[in-house]
């Protein structure tokens, strides 16, 4: 069956800092893996798709077929980034599976 | 409009009553997906449509819960005798094509049962 886990339900670091959101997923057939974002009082919103191979924002993730993993990466913080972020996987056409969520706090 | 409108943005009803949530999606949009965000949960799917047809049903957590879509634009969520279980925060997404993950979200619809 498949399952997106996020480990981490709150992640707190300081502005300037590295912040890595971590996702693992599990699926028996060609995974494809999305971010989503929420912001404070917004509507959640895609940040990035794997199969765009994009950096968003100044974040970026890499989908880790061996290690089952899509994290979620960004060299340096900024305090905008505050926000919950989920992972998501699609299976078959139609049908997003997302994980519970992470708060990322970006400390000033 | 210019996104994906929801309608009542909260919703308090007693155990027992059934209650309609809907959803405006952006138009032109063909697709349209119903979500369900409870406590301490990641979102969980519950239907989608394309067009005014429902291919995709298998979200639905009871036959207590049913969606229709109307003239390829507007749906409706129908709970019929909530639950408290029930309470959660219902979203709904639209695209113009089959496929989610460019979908535009509402801003939901929080639901209590009391």
């Amino acid at each position: 069956a498949q399952r997106v886990t996020q480990p981490e339900k709150l992640l707190s670091v300081f502005k300037g800092a590295p912040v890595e959101l971590k996702c693992n997923y599990s699926y028996s057939g060609s995974p494809e893996l999305f971010w989503y974002v929420q912001y404070s009082r917004q509507r959640l919103q895609l940040l990035l798709r794997h199969i765009s191979r994009e950096s968003i924002k100044g974040f970026t993730a890499d989908l880790n077929k061996g290690e089952t993993s899509f994290h979620l990466k960004k060299p340096f913080a900024q305090e905008e980034d505050s926000a919950m972020y989920y992972c998501a996987l699609l299976t078959g056409a139609n049908n997003l599976f997302f994980g519970t969520g992470t708060r990322l706090t970006v400390i000033p | 409009g210019a996104g994906v409108s929801q309608s009542p943005s909260n919703k308090v009803t007693e155990k027992g009553k059934d209650v309609e949530l809907r959803c405006d999606p952006i138009s032109g949009h063909t697709a349209l997906y119903w979500y369900r965000q409870s406590l301490g949960q990641g979102l969980e799917f519950l239907i989608y449509f394309q067009g005014n047809s429902a291919p995709d049903k298998s979200g639905l957590p009871s036959d207590r819960f049913s969606a229709e879509r109307t003239g390829g634009s507007v749906s409706t969520l129908t709970i019929q005798r909530t639950q408290q279980e029930d309470s959660a925060v219902y979203l709904c997404a639209s695209s113009l094509a089959m496929g989610p993950a460019g979908s535009y979200f509402g801003p939901g619809t929080r639901l209590t049962v009391t």
